[in-house]
């Protein structure tokens, strides 16, 4: 089974519009730790967001908002207001293990239009 | 920005020659990665390190072996590169609590 699930292999938002990337994962683990990434077209990856699995509270970190369900195993990026430079591939991410194994969804490709 | 630096940033070698991708880290974090992008796969990890001489394996380990003999340095080793190791590989290292996690730039393989 696939422990990071990103069902959408692209999207596409209006400019200030806010838009969802989907991000479900699979884990036995009762600690774990739930990151999103985003890769320009230069190729560099950059990290946004962490949520770790015993937070009450989503995480926020200016634009970018992880919506936490755990009990479904979700862990949606939702991005506000929409930039032009927010188009990128984005990439849900799980850390679990004693040994802080990492696994990766297969990415969103996420284009703004003006 | 994280002190991650990977080296080479591009290299072209041929089938079945050994190749060696050094990750250097300056921030003497335990944990040390290494993953390869390919267009619909996202990235996956290769091996990774818990320590000095600890590693171990991730989920496309076939092929590439990996050694640990100082925190700073990662080093990936191709014994025999085949045409289907083509890929971006890229380091990454881990605070201990594993809250974050840095990626170097990247490295672009081709095995012709």
């Amino acid at each position: 089974a696939q422990k990071i699930t990103q069902t959408q292999p692209g999207m596409f938002v209006q400019e200030k519009e806010a838009v969802t990337l989907d991000c479900t994962y699979d884990t036995s683990d009762p600690s774990y730790g739930l990151f999103w990434y985003k890769q320009p077209s230069s190729g560099e990856m950059i990290f946004l967001i962490y949520q770790g699995s015993y937070d009450q509270q989503n995480a926020t970190e200016g634009r970018y908002s992880l919506n936490f369900q755990k009990a479904r195993k979700s862990a949606n990026l939702v991005i506000s207001a929409s930039q032009l430079g927010d188009s990128a591939m984005y990439f849900c991410a799980m850390r679990e293990g004693p040994r802080n194994q990492f696994y990766f969804g297969t990415g969103t490709s996420l284009t703004v239009i003006p | 920005d994280a002190g991650i630096t990977q080296s080479p940033r591009h290299k072209v070698t041929e089938t079945g020659t050994p190749v060696t991708l050094r990750c250097h880290q300056t921030e003497n974090h335990r944990y040390m990665y290494w993953y390869r992008q390919d267009p619909g796969h996202g990235l996956r990890l290769i091996h990774y390190s818990y320590g000095v001489k600890d590693t171990d394996k991730g989920e496309v380990s076939d092929g590439y072996s990996v050694s640990r003999s100082k925190t700073e340095d990662f080093l990936l080793t191709l014994e025999s590169a085949t045409s289907s190791q083509t890929s971006v590989y890229f380091c990454a290292i881990s605070e201990e609590n594993g809250n974050i996690q840095y990626f170097g730039a990247g490295t672009r393989l081709s095995v012709l």
